[in-house]
């Protein structure tokens, strides 16, 4: 099961893009990138997931590498409400939630 | 839909105490799952469940045990609380275990346990 290497922390101005960067150069084929966050004091939350073509959705848009081995989650105008953890994770296309490897993210800081 | 709803929010117990997290969700899921959160470490699974009658042990079983009689309850039993269970405990769903459909986890907001 690919593990993914995010660096511990980043900032962030508000009102600016923050683009943050995931490596998972043992990623196999048919294995899928989540993003989720988690907010202090609350459970995870859901961002986006993506295979091999870049994602959008209302929250955020998934930029993966042709060769698959590393993405990057943008949010287009980061907020106040966005200073959170953000967990990169690989799940086989198909596969279990029981082989999830979570690690400790990238704490993401919003200033004003 | 409320969602993964988890109680209580807060616990403290005394050593060799027993207690029972709840978690119970309304969007009919499949899959169930506890995981502890400590400082340092990323989410670790203890148990799960791929649906009423079906549980199976994660990373981190030991002093935990789970039982699923319903589609939505999922609870977390501590048989005999050690100083090393304190932890954040949190329940997440998703509607498939496996399968074409790639449903991302839905989780609570967790319990908050501190083991004396």
């Amino acid at each position: 099961d690919a593990k993914t290497t995010q660096p511990p922390s980043m900032d962030c101005a508000e009102g600016r893009a923050a683009n943050l960067p995931c490596n998972h150069s043992t990623i196999s084929g048919n294995e899928y990138v989540y993003w989720y966050r988690q907010i202090h004091s609350q459970g995870p939350q859901y961002i986006i997931h993506g295979l091999k073509n870049n994602e959008t959705n209302e929250m955020a848009s998934l930029i993966i590498t042709e060769d698959r081995k590393s993405s990057t989650l943008i949010l287009p105008h980061a907020t106040l409400r966005d200073t959170a953890v953000y967990y990169c994770i690989v799940r086989p296309g198909g596969g279990n939630n029981r082989k999830l490897i979570w690690g400790l993210g990238t704490s993401l800081a919003v200033n004003p | 839909n409320a969602g993964v709803t988890q109680t209580p929010k807060f616990q403290v117990l005394k050593t060799g105490q027993s207690m029972t997290l709840q978690c119970a969700q309304d969007m009919n899921h499949e899959y169930m799952s506890w995981y502890r959160q400590d400082p340092g470490m990323g989410l670790r699974l203890i148990h799960y469940s791929v649906g009423a009658g079906i549980t199976d042990q994660g990373e981190v079983p030991n002093g935990y045990n789970v039982s699923r009689s319903t589609t939505e309850d999922f609870p977390l039993r501590l048989l005999s609380a050690a100083p090393s269970q304190t932890s954040v405990y949190f329940c997440a769903s998703s509607y498939r275990f496996t399968g074409v459909d790639n449903s991302p986890l839905h989780f609570g907001n967790g319990t908050r346990l501190t083991v004396t």
